[in-house]
């Protein structure tokens, strides 16, 4: 089993919609959690951390479930510049000292008009 | 979040050379990171680099074909040594956050071996 699973995509939706990516990780015992989004030819940018109580920002919202071991990213009223890869991140434990990160394959988004 | 800058952005090399790419941070950190991103694929870490010890690399990677220097706190170095094209990725460099565990990227480089 991988270590981070994500929704395969890609998810085609038209602007104006709300969609959902789902994660889920293997280690229970994962400390920290993040969405990243990364632009064709482009470096990952933190799009927002994940907290236990769930968090917004704006249009995102992201929701953890430590007992299912499973995140989640809701877009709302999606733009064209959401267009995107959505990965899924975790800081696993025992990294030995350091913030290792395991990243998921990630989720393809496109909006359309 | 920190300024961070790689060079070169992207080279192409023939098989059997290697190539040394620069991370330059504009603020002094702890910890740099090297990650991969192969074709189509997500990003996997190389190696961590401490500044004045040597770099700590993950399963799969080793120190004779990815050389890693961290002379300071604002720079390191990654080499790929004797490429092949199998070593056609995108190469990441990337520190961690101020004040939690996110990490944050250079603008990478790809490197295309021929």
């Amino acid at each position: 089993r991988k270590e981070v699973e994500q929704d395969p995509g890609p998810f085609n939706v038209p602007e104006g919609a709300t969609v959902t990516f789902n994660c889920t990780y293997s280690n229970s015992a994962s400390q920290s959690f993040f969405w990243y989004r990364q632009d064709c030819r482009k470096e990952p940018k933190l799009l927002m951390s994940v907290y236990s109580s769930g968090n917004e920002d704006g249009r995102f919202t992201a929701q953890l479930n430590r007992a299912s071991q499973y995140i989640s990213l809701l877009i709302r009223d999606s733009k064209l510049s959401d267009s995107a890869t959505y990965l899924c991140v975790v800081n696993p434990p025992g990294s030995g000292g350091y913030n290792k990160l395991i990243f998921g394959a990630g989720t393809r988004l496109a909006v359309h008009p | 979040s920190a300024v961070i800058s790689q060079k070169p952005s992207r080279d192409i090399c023939q098989r059997g050379t290697s190539l040394t790419i620069q991370c330059q941070v504009d603020s002094q950190v702890t910890m740099m990171f090297w990650y991969r991103q192969q074709p189509g694929q997500s990003l996997t870490l190389i190696a961590t680099a401490n500044q004045g010890s040597e770099a700590t690399y993950e399963s799969g990677f080793v120190i004779d074909k990815f050389p890693i220097s961290r002379p300071n706190l604002t720079f390191s170095t990654l080499t790929v040594s004797n490429m092949s094209p199998e070593d056609s990725s995108i190469y990441l460099c990337s520190v961690e956050g101020f004040t939690s565990n996110e990490q944050f990227f250079g603008p990478g480089t790809r490197l295309t071996v021929l």
